[in-house]
């Protein structure tokens, strides 16, 4: 198994353009998450899915789309890049659904800056 | 809102000593936790976590302490070695994982 994997590795992208985060598992994984994470800081929730056809939003959604049409794949889609979403982007999976069960399994990061 | 944080943001051991990294939590409600180990230009990666049910959780040469009274949760890294430099977050498991800010162990030679 591959895991989790991330596309691309790094990115720069001037204000105002729009690029897409990919992200995939071969785990059979019905939670994914995007997380971002800021120089010296911890991670916070962008969006996440419970399952094919199902998003909903995290702590910082503002900026950013999600779409859950496979099991596998679980992109991230950034409209109208502003410089105040410069940041490594983490996509995560996890195999089981509910409070206090699954193991985290994330991505090597997706390196974003905004010019 | 409740969060998931951590007391200080940089430990300094040497190598073989014993470390202990803290975390404090708020939310009463949280039932179950997860250390990650974070190394440099990597994704987080599972160490141990702990059920609420649970004072103390043993792993190789990582131990888990939650004191619920308080809502502390510490880590315990035994004989620290090089490797074991990295950044390190507390996570709350609920429906997402929530993250404190992490800190950084550097063992020194």
């Amino acid at each position: 198994n591959a895991g989790v994997t991330q596309t691309p590795k790094f990115r720069i992208l001037k204000i105002g353009q729009s690029m897409t985060l990919q992200c995939t598992q071969d785990m059979n994984h019905n939670y994914m998450y995007w997380y971002r994470q800021d120089p010296g800081m911890g991670l916070k929730l962008i969006y996440y899915s419970v399952g094919a056809g199902i998003t909903d939003k995290g702590e910082v959604p503002n900026g950013y789309n999600v779409s859950r049409s496979t099991t596998e794949d679980f992109p991230l889609r950034l409209e109208l890049a502003a410089p105040s979403q410069t940041s490594v982007y983490f996509c995560a999976s996890r195999e089981t659904s509910g409070r206090g069960t699954g193991e985290l399994f994330f991505g090597e990061g997706s390196r974003l800056t905004v010019l | 809102g409740e969060s998931v944080g951590l007391h200080l943001p940089t430990l300094s051991v040497q190598e073989g000593d014993n470390s202990i990294i803290n975390c404090a939590y708020s939310n009463s409600a949280s039932d179950y936790f997860i250390w990650y180990k974070q190394e440099s230009g990597k994704g987080p990666q599972f160490i141990i976590d702990i059920r609420s049910n649970m004072d103390k959780r043993q792993g190789q040469r990582v131990t888990v302490l939650l004191n619920k009274t308080v809502k502390h949760l510490s880590l315990q890294i035994a004989a620290t070695q090089p490797g074991d430099s990295a950044v390190y977050f507390c996570a709350e498991n609920m429906r997402a994982l929530t993250f404190g800010s992490g800190t950084r162990l550097q063992v020194q030679p």
